[in-house]
């Protein structure tokens, strides 16, 4: 059974990099999953941050790409999200999550199982 | 961007009502639309994925439908646990992107 905690700081001032880390216990190593990051704002809907594959293949929101990195660390099965040049409008809970697909075509991409969330606030 | 809309945005409904949630995308998205539940400080569950096929443990109350542009999420007897915040996900195209969420309340 997949299980996924991030951490990382609380707190991070304006113009900084944010820096999160998820770590995965169970199925790191299954070749079928792709792992996301997802940010929901205080009391605004969920969005999709981008995902790294087990090869280390990158998709990133548009919206975000010029500021976000994710990677992964295969050795200490996690894998990690960095976002430069924060804003306020960055501050939200940040998941990270297992996405799958359809292994019959490879489309698709839902996300199960979630990490509980962690709130980063961006102020100074 | 695959713009997705929920409607209604919040619903009051009584335990034992039946509850449809609609979602529909900006643009054709064949089947590829999945549903999250979420209630206040979690995160979100994985209900349906494929539009219509139940995540494992589920309970069978739940069900999806739809395929193109319109989708809905049906409860078909709403449970004191159902109370939550209901989301759309369409996987067709990067980026994956939500709706805005449906709030499911007490009356």
């Amino acid at each position: 059974q997949v299980q996924l905690q991030e951490s990382g700081p609380g707190v991070v001032k304006p113009s900084e990099t944010l820096s999160l880390t998820c770590a995965v216990s169970g199925g790191f190593n299954n070749i079928t999953h792709w792992w996301s990051w997802v940010r929901q704002p205080p009391g605004k809907g969920l969005e999709w941050i981008g995902e790294i594959y087990h090869s280390g293949t990158t998709n990133y929101n548009p919206s975000l790409k010029s500021r976000v990195t994710i990677s992964l660390d295969k050795s200490n099965n996690l894998f990690s999200l960095n976002l430069n040049s924060v804003t306020a409008a960055d501050t939200a809970i940040y998941y990270c999550a297992r996405g799958l697909y359809n292994t019959w075509n490879y489309a698709g991409r839902w996300f199960d199982p979630w990490g509980q969330g962690t709130l980063v606030i961006v102020s100074s | 961007d695959f713009q997705m809309t929920q409607s209604p945005s919040s619903l009051s409904a009584s335990v034992g009502d039946r509850v449809t949630i609609t979602c529909r995308a900006s643009q054709f998205i064949n089947t590829y639309l999945n549903w999250y539940q979420q209630k206040p400080g979690k995160a979100p569950k994985l209900l349906v994925f494929a539009a219509s096929t139940l995540q494992s443990g589920v309970p069978s109350r739940f069900s999806g439908s739809g395929s193109g542009t319109h989708f809905t999420l049906t409860i078909s007897s709403l449970q004191p646990e159902d109370f939550a915040t209901y989301s759309c996900q369409q996987s067709y195209n990067t980026p994956w992107t939500f709706g805005q969420g449906t709030k499911v309340e007490i009356k």
